[in-house]
């Protein structure tokens, strides 16, 4: 169990430029999430997948946003045309048996724009 | 509305002393309660978790207990030491299995 890997865990970018970050979660695990954290705020749910089936999406992704989980393993989060109120920490997390065990994050991506 | 609130923002508290940090949450139809840490610039580390039909989790020196009637939940942290300096974050999982947390209670131990 290497834990849920994310991947860059920072970047950097002038707004209106596209960005993509990656999530690899714990092996076994077939559920994936995505949050957006700000500053001094709790986590707030943005999508989340089954496999490779993404089964909800939170009003907060607009459609300058897309995840992807091609083949139920990792997964891709885009932003388009970047905002400066994209600005956050994203996290991944990953569980095995939803509503049984716990979600388990990764350190997160932390997004800057300039 | 499905709210989750953390009492109090910000504590800053002597080595070893007791605390307790609270939760509340506005619907009581939940799955499960989950206490989380979070240190500076780092993502979440799972603490305990607690299921609807449980009344408390104990792992070391932390302790969670669940009231799903009065929607409440604390987290006790016994003999508290510096390096429970963190931020500490609760999560309730409603059925549509995505986690709605609170805005975390920030605390300090001094040695």
């Amino acid at each position: 169990d290497t834990g849920v890997s994310q991947n860059p865990r920072h970047k950097i970018t002038k707004r209106g430029q596209n960005v993509t970050f990656r999530c690899d979660p714990i092996s076994e695990h077939n559920r994936l999430y995505w949050y957006r954290q700000t500053l001094g705020q709790g986590p707030e749910f943005l999508t989340y997948f089954q496999n490779e089936a993404q089964l909800e999406k939170s009003r907060l992704l607009s459609d300058r946003f897309s995840a992807e989980r091609p083949k139920g393993s990792f997964s891709t989060l885009e932003i388009q045309r970047t905002e400066q109120g994209d600005s956050a920490m994203y996290l991944c997390a990953s569980s095995l048996a939803p509503g049984i065990q716990p979600q388990h994050f990764g350190d997160g991506t932390r997004l800057s724009i300039l | 509305k499905q709210e989750v609130t953390q009492i109090p923002a910000a504590l800053s508290v002597p080595e070893g002393e007791n605390l307790v940090l609270n939760c509340s949450f506005t619907d009581s139809a939940i799955y499960n309660l989950q206490w989380f840490r979070q240190d500076p610039g780092k993502g979440l580390t799972s603490l305990l978790l607690i299921q609807s039909s449980q009344r408390e989790q104990t792992s070391g020196r932390l302790n969670a207990s669940l009231d799903k009637s009065s929607g409440r939940s604390t987290l006790y942290i016994a003999a508290s030491q510096p390096g429970d300096s963190a931020t500490y974050l609760c999560a309730v999982l409603y059925n549509t299995d995505k986690l709605i947390f609170g805005t975390g209670t920030r605390l300090q131990v001094f040695p």
